[in-house]
């Protein structure tokens, strides 16, 4: 089936370390899906931070990069420099263009950012 | 622009009772969708609405749980007579049709259920 996997969390870095937060998909419903990461900080609602939808490419929004590999079936988000305003909770997903079934979440990975 | 709205933030219901979540969508998109978040089982997609129409509500439980948008500028998920594995909380998520499709959905704060 379709499914997204991420890294359990919590997920403790130091400011300005880097952070790489695994995802790896499985999609057989549709051989290119669309894929996210989406991100809810504290006290606010989900919100996309940033997206990919073709194969090879890169994706990148407030110092976060994720890229497509289509091989790995991978869209690992890292970030170079983490900052205590980093800190939430980070969603995986896939997009699924046939049944308007938008999107299928990963189970969230919490990411604490300590001055 | 306001966002996605969701109403109640808060609910309390007793087991056995009757609970009815608001959602409206952003101004001029089409598209809703209905989530639900639990610890266990994370973010599950619900149902989805297209022009207001029904078209995929493949993740709604077979009893219980209805969904309706009457009209374009709001939708109601009603969960009838309330089990405590139903708590949990409802995220509602707009798009515009043609995001829809890529996914970049517009997410409410969501409903808190809590199931005594």
């Amino acid at each position: 089936g379709d499914s997204v996997t991420q890294t359990e969390g919590p997920v403790t870095v130091s400011e300005s370390e880097s952070l790489i937060i695994n995802c790896t998909y499985s999609a057989t419903s549709i051989a290119y899906p669309n894929l996210f990461w989406y991100v809810r900080y504290p006290g606010e609602g989900l919100q996309l931070l940033l997206k990919v939808i073709t194969a090879g490419q890169k994706g990148s929004s407030r110092g976060f990069e994720a890229t497509y590999n289509k091989e790995t079936t991978s869209f690992h988000l890292q970030k170079a420099s983490v900052q205590e305003s980093d800190s939430a909770v980070y969603y995986c997903a896939l997009g699924l263009y046939q049944g308007g079934r938008a999107l299928i979440f990963g189970t969230g990975t919490t990411v604490s950012v300590s001055p | 622009n306001a966002g996605v709205i969701q109403t109640p933030r808060h609910k309390v219901t007793g087991k056995g009772q009757e609970a009815t979540l608001w959602c409206e969508p952003i101004s001029g998109h089409s598209a809703v969708f209905w989530y639900r978040q639990t610890i266990v089982q994370g973010l599950e997609f619900l149902t989805y609405f297209r022009n207001q129409a029904p078209i995929d509500d493949s993740g709604m439980p077979k009893e219980r749980f209805s969904a309706q948008m009457p009209n374009q500028s709001h939708s109601t998920l009603k969960i009838q007579s309330t089990q405590p594995q139903d708590s949990a909380v409802y995220l509602c998520a707009s798009s515009l049709d043609r995001t829809a499709n890529t996914g970049q959905l517009y997410f409410g704060e969501g409903s808190k259920l809590t199931v005594l």
